[in-house]
């Protein structure tokens, strides 16, 4: 089965912070991705990367910083967490090519206060 | 640019009832992607469905049917006699071809079946 893990189910942080969510993917996808779900928005693309070291904006990069070192792992970095980050973040991954589906990891909801 | 639009925030429907959830969506290019994930209160996004704009078959698995019609960019969802774990978030997604697999979701439709 393919599985996605997002390392934190639930975080708390303080506004300022600086803010790592961690992914890792097991079935050697190509493609990674960074979501934001927020209520009657759905998810929002923040980030993305189709390969080891790139990446490219989504819709709502802004306040958001990505990386990617190894293909099989992508962190989603808050320079200065905000209170309106506050949200749940959605971590997916899929292979290129052909569009196919993207799998996705449990979320994590992070609380800044 | 791509938009996708579920006009139902919330549904409640009573066990064995029917249940329809719309997605409207919008897009300028003439191959793309439908999908339907749904989002069970555990949080992940299961995969439900994926439909080519080429193709505009219904398509049925067990208690879950699909109605794409490209005439109204439409992708609707139902499901057969509904059953208490039928409730979750439901989304519809879109997806061009070329886009890197990147999906624009719709906001959401929130299902609730009661017993």
């Amino acid at each position: 089965d393919v599985k996605v893990t997002q390392s934190s189910r639930y975080l708390v942080k303080r506004t300022g912070e600086k803010v790592f969510l961690e992914c890792v993917q097991d079935m050697d996808h190509e493609n990674m991705f960074w979501y934001r779900q927020d209520p009657g928005l759905g998810l929002r693309l923040i980030y993305f990367s189709y390969d080891v070291k790139m990446k490219e904006k989504g819709d709502i990069p802004e306040g958001y910083s990505v990386s990617r070192e190894k293909k099989e792992r992508f962190s989603l970095i808050l320079e200065s967490a905000s209170t309106n980050q506050t949200s749940m973040y959605l971590c997916a991954s899929s292979f290129t090519g052909s569009v196919t589906e993207a799998f996705f990891g449990q979320g994590t909801r992070l609380t800044v206060v | 640019a791509q938009k996708v639009t579920q006009a139902q925030t919330e549904i409640s429907v009573v066990e064995k009832e029917d249940v329809t959830l719309d997605c409207v969506y919008e897009t300028r290019d003439t191959t793309y992607y439908l999908f339907w994930y749904k989002q069970p209160p555990s949080g992940e996004l299961v995969f439900l469905i994926r439909r080519n704009s080429f193709d505009e078959q219904n398509e049925i698995s067990g208690r879950y049917s699909w109605n794409f019609q490209k005439s109204t960019s439409s992708f609707n969802f139902t499901i057969t006699a509904s059953q208490v774990v039928d409730s979750a978030v439901y989304f519809c997604a879109l997806s061009e071809l070329g886009a890197g697999n990147m999906l624009t979701f719709g906001g959401g439709t929130r299902l609730m079946v009661k017993p």
